[in-house]
Formats: structure tokens, C-alpha cells, sequence
């Protein structure tokens, strides 16, 4: 009973935007959708996380529609070091929203 | 990752042997989660631990494993009489805030092989 849907992998050129989707039709109205990334022989990374607005940080933007059943995240100039693996993770922000549950996310190569 | 330490980085045991797996939270956390990334898979939550006490070990199978978080030095995620299927990477994370918590900060891992 996935919670979020990603494609499997994706390329991207490196210096380019990379625009990762995510599919989260059940979302409820009190979940977050949270962006981890996880770089080959590392732990996982926060990258960002939002409820409903646009968000953006030093690493990467979201984008949630406006009914909130999909997100995409942003690279905006996607480097070799960005090759990774992203997964999308809808969370509840309060009592028992510590168990991160990781799926299979995407593989995202970044090629020179 | 910066700031949650994990040793050993590697860590070789043949079956039946016991692992002893370290985690030191970052500066100023006092929560503690571990996970665990079988080959090919996601993590998966297996326990949730503050200062002296379990929190939620929901995830951890029911033998053969334990953690704990003293009040002074790491927290220690113990596996008992290893087998071949223990194999995984396991990740230690920490935060601030335990129950409201938005971040959760990973360590590098330590990898386990049974041989």
C-alpha cells in the first residue's frame, strides 16, 4: 500500500534542471510531502520538505499541485554530484511521524 | 550527514557471531532512530530510542536484536547469533524533537556482512 508513486530512474544532463515527479493521490490534509536523497554508500539526506505552497531552499525547490495528489521536485542545475537515489515521502507533522518509510524511489544519473 | 557519527563503517562477522553496531547523535540531539536497507530494497524503520528509553521498537524482529541509548556514550544496536539474512546496511538517524520531528540527520552507516 504505497503511499507515493516515483518512476523507477530518470537521466539528466548535467547544468540542465532536473524535475523529479511524484504521485501522492491519497494524500490526507495533514501530511507533508518530504524529499530525501539518498548518494551511493551514504546515509539518506533531507533535502525539503511542504504541506501545500511552493517551497524552495538552497538545494532544490517543490512544487505541490493544488489538489496536492503530486509534487515535483527541482534541481535547477542538476551537477554530477546530485547522481542519486529520490525518494518522496508523505509524513504526518505530528504524534508518530518518526517512522520514515522509504520506498523504491528514483535513480537519477546525472551525465556529463 | 554531517554531525551523526556510525562505527564501524564495515563490519565482517561469520554466522552465530554477535555485531555491535555504534551510533553518536549529533550535538544537542537526544533522539535516535536506526534503520535497516536490505540489498535492493528501502530503508526500513526498526526502532525508536531516547536517553535510557525505547520508544517505539515496532520494527525490530523479535529475537536475536535489541538497542539501547544510555544516558552517557552511543547508542548501541546489538545483533545476536548472526545469519546470512542480517546482511543489510544500518542506518542510524537523530533529532531534536522526537514526536514533532521534521528533520531526521543520517549517519554514514555501517555495512554488515555474514559470512
Amino acid at each position: 500500500d504505497a503511499k507515493t508513486t516515483q518512476p523507477p530512474s530518470m537521466d539528466c544532463a548535467e547544468g540542465r534542471a532536473a524535475n523529479l515527479p511524484c504521485n501522492h493521490s491519497t494524500i490526507s490534509g495533514n501530511e507533508y510531502v518530504y524529499w530525501y536523497r539518498q548518494i551511493h554508500s551514504q546515509g539518506p539526506q533531507y533535502i525539503i520538505h511542504g504541506l501545500k505552497n511552493n517551497e524552495t531552499n538552497e538545494m532544490a525547490s517543490l512544487i505541490i499541485t493544488e489538489d496536492r495528489k503530486s509534487s515535483t521536485l527541482i534541481l535547477p542545475h542538476a551537477t554530477l554530484r546530485d547522481t542519486a537515489v529520490y525518494y518522496c515521502i508523505v509524513r504526518v507533522a505530528g504524534v508518530n511521524d518518526y517512522k520514515l518509510s522509504f520506498g523504491a524511489g528514483t535513480t537519477v544519473t546525472v551525465r556529463a | 550527514n554531517a554531525g551523526v557519527m556510525q562505527n564501524p563503517r564495515h563490519l565482517v562477522r561469520r554466522r552465530g557471531q554477535e555485531a555491535r553496531l555504534r551510533c553518536s547523535p549529533m550535538k544537542g540531539h537526544s533522539h535516535v532512530y536506526w534503520y535497516r536497507q536490505l540489498p535492493e530494497e528501502g530503508l526500513k524503520f526498526m526502532v525508536y530510542l531516547q536517553k535510557e528509553n525505547i520508544i517505539d521498537e515496532s520494527g525490530m524482529p523479535k529475537e536475536r536484536f535489541s538497542a539501547e541509548f544510555p544516558k552517557e556514550g552511543p547508542s548501541i544496536l546489538r545483533i545476536q547469533q548472526v545469519v546470512r539474512g542480517d546482511s543489510a546496511a544500518y542506518f542510524c538517524a537523530s533529532s531534536y524533537q522526537g514526536l514533532n520531528s521534521y528533520e531526521q540527520y543520517f549517519g554514514p552507516g555501517t555495512r554488515l556482512t555474514v559470512t
